[in-house]
């Protein structure tokens, strides 16, 4: 079985900081990770995925995420926040690239002027 | 690539009735997911079909809910005798196992569904 925890269900952080997202998993197989953003009302866009082909994953919109086997983590970064990244972020684990996904609770980011 | 389309984007209906949402996948993809989300939290996997078989159902999956894809194409769900409870967004996500690679979820703007 696999699970996710998003620690913090709020974040806050000025224009321009650095963003910061946490992310935990259990899987009692190599997994894969999958970090998505959804805005109101809409559904989930993936931002990047990690598939054991490297631990620095890139994303769209200049995210990008490092999985930590020794830590089981797979935190998101973006080192310059803009207005627009305001918005909900999803973890998630997949025990297969095109499996089903178990999700975390989400992250809601505020970005302030 | 015209995204996954679901139908309609907002369902107002009275505890009791029944509701059926329909989810058209990236034409391509051969895997089609349902899952339900609540305010505040993530998506939770319902069931999913491999073209037209339905290969798992959640628990959550409860008898007045029933999921179809006739001819491994669109997708449709239908929930029977409404209760407050159901009051949710239902997403669909579709992902294909092709030879060419595993491609990962694609998701749908989702069916809010409101229960009276």
């Amino acid at each position: 079985a696999q699970s996710v925890t998003q620690l913090g269900s709020h974040v806050s952080v000025s224009e321009g900081a650095l963003v910061l997202l946490r992310c935990n998993y259990s899987s009692s197989v190599p997994p894969y990770l999958f970090w998505y953003v959804q805005y109101p009302n809409q559904g989930l866009q993936l931002l990047l995925k990690y598939t054991s082909a490297a631990t620095l994953v890139k994303g769209i919109n200049g995210f990008e995420a490092e999985f930590k086997k020794s830590e089981t983590s797979f935190h998101l970064t973006k080192p310059s926040a803009h207005m627009s990244d305001a918005a909900e972020y999803f973890c998630a684990v997949s025990l297969h690239n095109a499996g089903k996904s178990t999700f975390g609770d989400g992250t809601t980011l505020t970005v302030k002027p | 690539d015209t995204g996954v389309s679901q139908d309609p984007r907002h369902k107002i209906t009275k505890r009791g009735q029944n509701v059926t949402f329909r989810c058209d996948p990236i034409s391509e993809h051969n895997r089609l997911y349902w899952y339900r989300q609540t305010l505040g939290q993530g998506p939770e996997f319902l069931t999913y079909f491999q073209n037209e078989a339905q290969l798992e159902k959640s628990r959550l999956l409860s008898d007045r809910f029933s999921a179809e894809r006739p001819k491994g194409s669109f997708s449709t769900l239908e929930i029977q005798r409404t209760e407050q409870g159901d009051s949710a967004m239902y997403l669909c996500a579709s992902s294909t196992t092709a030879e060419g690679g595993d491609q990962p979820q694609h998701f749908g703007d989702g069916t809010r569904l409101s229960i009276l």
